[in-house]
């Protein structure tokens, strides 16, 4: 596989279900993001891990939790979540946060998850 | 705070009718500016980075050029294949996070 890949594609899940996200990078990039976006709103950065620590958490609510175990894969792990945030989860990756004027800012991005609470 | 504002929200076109897009946007010390394109239920998809005013690039038939306060997207002889989203960003000097406008949805009629 190439680029950013997500997993699952679509996921409906009850309030009180626990679920995760899943994004894998296969650029050899450092830094990855999670964003969230909702209809007729742009796009909404969660968090950032670069080199595997986490460097933003955009007041983001605990019932949604990160994890990234090494560069190449971030989680989004999902509990007690509200209709409200029914939306398209995005990941992102780029060569790292700081990037440069070379090129590397760019972030590239996953297929994304549609995510609907029941 | 950095701000980018994408206008038209939408446009529709004809095929073959050419137009631009505009991303206009304010920001304290340009590192670059972004273009994206999304089908609906998608990923962005990367298309083109900017980082200094004059500065232009193009791909088929899209060219994006930009000024120290906005960049336009033209569209040569759009097919309805062009259909999708697109979304400008910047990201700035003071935070290594990129600004997302909302977006210009495009729609061209065979």
């Amino acid at each position: 596989e190439t680029g950013v890949t997500q997993t699952p594609r679509h996921l409906v899940m009850g309030m009180t279900n626990k679920k995760s996200l899943k994004c894998e990078q296969h650029l050899g990039h450092n830094a990855m993001y999670w964003y969230k976006q909702s209809a007729k709103k742009p796009l909404e950065l969660m968090f950032v891990y670069n080199f595997k620590e986490q460097t933003e958490n955009n007041s983001v609510p605990s019932r949604f939790s990160p994890e990234c175990p090494n560069s190449s894969h971030l989680f989004l792990h999902l509990h007690t979540l509200q209709p409200e945030d029914s939306a398209l989860y995005l990941c992102a990756s780029s060569q790292d946060r700081a990037g440069g004027l070379s090129g590397t800012d760019t972030q590239y991005f996953g297929p994304g998850t549609r995510l609907t609470v029941l | 705070e950095d701000q980018v504002t994408q206008s038209p929200e939408a446009l529709r076109l004809q095929e073959g009718e050419s137009s631009s897009l505009n991303c206009s946007y304010t920001v304290s010390g340009l590192r670059g500016l972004f273009w994206y394109r999304q089908d609906p239920g998608k990923g962005p998809e990367f298309l083109f980075t900017l980082y200094s005013a004059g500065e232009e690039k193009e791909k088929e038939r899209l060219k994006a050029t930009l000024t120290k306060k906005e960049s336009f997207l033209h569209i040569t002889a759009p097919k309805p294949e062009d259909s999708a989203t697109y979304l400008c960003a910047v990201k700035s000097g003071g935070s290594y996070i990129p600004t997302f406008g909302r977006g210009t949805s495009l729609i061209v009629h065979p």
